[in-house]
């Protein structure tokens, strides 16, 4: 599986968008980026998931770039509820025949500051 | 309310007393799975189940072992416990077409 670099700390404002970026340069062409945060020591939340185009939901937007080497989570209006540590994952989407072996790298600390 | 159920959410221990934490999911998903998380460390796969009777190694499995009898319950087993393996673990099950589920944690201490 594909692993994952991320920035292990970020701040914003409250208010403002955060665009946390990850790395994923041995991604594979049938890997799907996922994202999840970890409020504290809560199980951690599944966010959003895109394989190559951009997606949004009402939680955030992702975006990959053209060779899928790397990716952006945009919180677009971030609160002090969004303070998380989050995870960027490559997976298999559908893994019949294959694992669901993931790793977790060690993720980003964001803070909002009010 | 579709969830993953761990239970106990803590358990205090002593070392090589046999334990067993439970993980029971309800959206009748194939694939189930346990992570242990320590500071500085991270989320970290110990065992995967991608359907009933079928389990395979995560990277950090020594010590656990885990059986897959029924769609629905994936319990982690313990048989000898010892201090380094005092952490947080969460379960968390998934299916073809939706993303990981994790329960709620269990907040293990093995003195």
């Amino acid at each position: 599986d594909a692993k994952t670099t991320q920035p292990p700390s970020m701040d914003c404002a409250e208010g403002r968008a955060a665009n946390l970026p990850c790395n994923h340069s041995t991604i594979s062409g049938n890997e799907y980026v996922y994202w999840y945060r970890q409020i504290h020591s809560q199980g951690p939340q599944y966010i959003i998931h895109g394989l190559k185009n951009n997606e949004t939901n009402e939680m955030a937007s992702l975006i990959i770039t053209e060779d899928r080497k790397s990716s952006t989570l945009i919180l677009p209006h971030a609160t002090l509820r969004d303070t998380a540590v989050y995870y960027c994952i490559v997976r298999v989407f559908g893994t019949q025949g294959g694992s669901e072996k993931l790793v977790f790298g060690k993720g980003t600390k964001l803070t909002v500051n009010p | 309310e579709a969830q993953v159920t761990q239970n106990p959410r803590y358990l205090i221990t002593v070392t090589g007393k046999k334990l067993t934490v439970t993980c029971s999911q309800n959206m009748n998903h194939e694939y189930m799975s346990w992570y242990r998380q320590d500071p500085g460390l991270g989320l970290r796969q110990i065992y995967y189940s991608m359907n009933v009777e079928v389990t395979d190694k995560g990277d950090v499995p020594e010590g656990y072992k885990v059986s897959r009898k029924e769609k629905r319950n994936f319990p982690l087993i313990l048989e000898s416990p010892s201090p380094n393996q005092t952490s947080l673990y969460f379960c968390a099950s998934s299916s073809l077409n939706s993303p990981l589920h994790f329960g709620n944690g269990t907040r293990l201490t093995v003195t």
